[in-house]
C-alpha cells in the first residue's frame, strides 16, 4: 500500500543530544514537509523540500536540519541547539496538485 | 501566518449536521480551500478541497461563498468518531510549490451523544 511512514512513534532524548526522525514515502511525491505541533496548537512548518537535493527553511527552522538525498526520504535531525524540542513531529508529502498526505507522527520527549 | 480564521471550538449532537465555518477574506483567485481533521495524537487527515464550486465527497460537503471569502464544511450526520480538530487551509496549486500547507489552530469539534 502507498503511504508515508514515520519512525519511531515515540522517541526519548537526553538534553544535549542530537536525534534523527525518519520519514519515508512511496507515493512518488516530489514535495515533502516537516511540521512541529505543541499541545493544543496548530502545526508549524520546520522545513520543506520540493525536489531531491533541495530544501527550504520554514517558519521555525532554528535548531533543526534536514537532508533530501532520495525522493522517498526526508529525515529531520533535532540538534542540541533546539532549546525546547519536546513536541509532536509530523511529516507530509504532496505533488503540486494534490492534497498533503501525513504520517502518523513522532512524539519526541527530552528527558 | 495562517490566512484563515476559525472558531476555536464547537459542539454538535450526534446524528445532526455539523457546520464548521472558515473565513479567508484575503484569498487569491488561484488559491484552493482545503479541509483537514486531526484526531488526537494522529496525523491530519484530508477531507475535501475546492476552488469556487461546492464540492461533495463521501466524507463531507464544502460550501464556498460566491465571493470566496468564506466557506463551510458540512458533516451531514456527525458521529462520535468525528470528534477532532478541523483545519481550514488555503493553498495555491500549480508548478510553484512556494505556498505550503499553513495550519492555524483550527476548530475543536466535539460530537455529543
Amino acid at each position: 500500500d502507498g503511504g508515508i511512514t514515520q519512525s519511531p512513534k515515540y522517541l526519548f532524548r537526553k538534553e544535549g543530544q542530537n536525534v534523527t526522525l525518519s520519514c519515508e514515502q512511496n507515493l512518488n511525491h516530489d514535495a515533502m514537509y516537516w511540521y512541529r505541533q505543541d499541545p493544543g496548537q496548530g502545526l508549524r512548518l520546520i522545513y520543506y523540500s520540493q525536489i531531491v537535493n533541495d530544501f527550504q527553511k520554514g517558519d521555525i527552522a532554528e535548531g533543526y536540519s534536514v537532508s533530501r538525498e532520495k525522493k522517498e526520504s526526508f529525515p529531520l535531525t533535532v540538534t542540541s541547539a533546539q532549546k525546547n524540542p519536546t513536541a509532536f513531529y509530523l511529516c507530509a508529502s504532496s505533488t503540486w496538485n494534490t492534497e498533503a498526505f501525513f504520517g502518523q507522527g513522532t512524539r519526541l520527549t527530552v528527558v | 501566518d495562517a490566512k484563515t480564521t476559525q472558531p476555536p471550538s464547537m459542539d454538535c449532537a450526534e446524528g445532526r449536521a455539523a457546520n464548521l465555518p472558515c473565513n479567508h477574506s484575503t484569498i487569491s483567485g488561484n488559491e484552493y480551500v482545503y479541509w483537514y481533521r486531526q484526531i488526537h495524537s494522529q496525523g491530519p487527515q484530508y477531507i475535501i478541497h475546492g476552488l469556487k464550486n461546492n464540492e461533495t465527497n463521501e466524507m463531507a460537503s464544502l460550501i464556498i461563498t460566491e465571493d470566496r471569502k468564506s466557506s463551510t464544511l458540512i458533516l451531514p450526520h456527525a458521529t462520535l468518531r468525528d470528534t477532532a480538530v478541523y483545519y481550514c487551509i488555503v493553498r495555491v496549486e500549480g508548478d510553484n510549490y512556494g505556498q505550503n500547507f499553513v495550519f492555524g489552530p483550527g476548530t475543536r469539534l466535539s460530537v455529543l451523544p
